[in-house]
């Protein structure tokens, strides 16, 4: 699987939007890039995937250049309670069970 | 529908104590996994399966051991705890992507291990 890099730290004003980079040059054509988060002391949580078209949903947009070397996740609005650990995951889908394995992700504070 | 549900959500042990955590889904999810967070670190894969009767080992597997009898549960075994593993264990799981497109993993919330 890819590796991805991501900053290991980022901050947001709440309700501005928060624009997450990952780095996933080495990504092979099979690997979709994959977002999830983890609030606190909590379980992480999906947000969204993609190939490379973009996508949205009711939680973020997932912007992937052209090229695919990069991604971007898009928080349009974000609220205190977007105040996590947010993880890029390059994975295939190659059926049969993909191992998840984590980095260190990148710290968002979102502030007042 | 309760999701992945994880017991007990803190313990404490002394080193040499056996203890098992126990992990149940509802979901009817074929694969399941089990993963490890030291503080202020990534998660880390100990150990997965792909269904019943069916387990591998992750990047940290050792001094764990885990069976999966059932579809609905695979509990997570400490034979001899060692210091070493106070962590936060998280339970997974997850349909295959073959049936679901997509590797959409449903954590716990946790189980808090203290090993003195």
């Amino acid at each position: 699987d890819a590796k991805t890099t991501q900053p290991p730290s980022m901050d947001c004003a709440e309700g501005r939007a928060a624009n997450l980079p990952c780095n996933h040059s080495t990504i092979s054509g099979n690997e979709y890039v994959y977002w999830y988060r983890q609030i606190h002391s909590q379980g992480p949580q999906y947000i969204i995937h993609g190939l490379k078209n973009n996508e949205t949903n009711e939680m973020a947009s997932l912007i992937i250049t052209e090229d695919r070397k990069s991604s971007t996740l898009i928080l349009p609005h974000a609220t205190l309670r977007d105040t996590a650990v947010y993880y890029c995951i390059a994975l295939p889908h190659s059926g049969g069970y993909n191992k998840l394995i984590f980095g260190a992700g990148t710290r968002l504070a979102v502030h007042p | 529908n309760a999701g992945v549900t994880q017991t007990p959500k803190f313990q404490v042990l002394k080193t040499g104590q056996s203890m098992t955590l126990q992990c149940a889904q509802d979901m009817n999810h074929e694969y399941m996994s089990w993963y490890r967070q030291d503080p202020g670190m990534g998660l880390r894969l100990i150990h997965y399966s792909v269904g019943a009767g069916i387990t591998d080992q992750g990047e940290v597997p050792n001094g764990y051991n885990v069976s999966r009898s059932t579809t609905e549960d695979f509990p997570l075994r400490l034979l001899s705890a060692a210091p070493s593993q106070t962590s936060v264990y998280f339970c997974a799981s997850s349909y295959d992507t073959r049936q679901s497109g997509a590797n959409v993993l449903t954590f716990g919330a946790g189980s808090r291990l203290t090993v003195l």
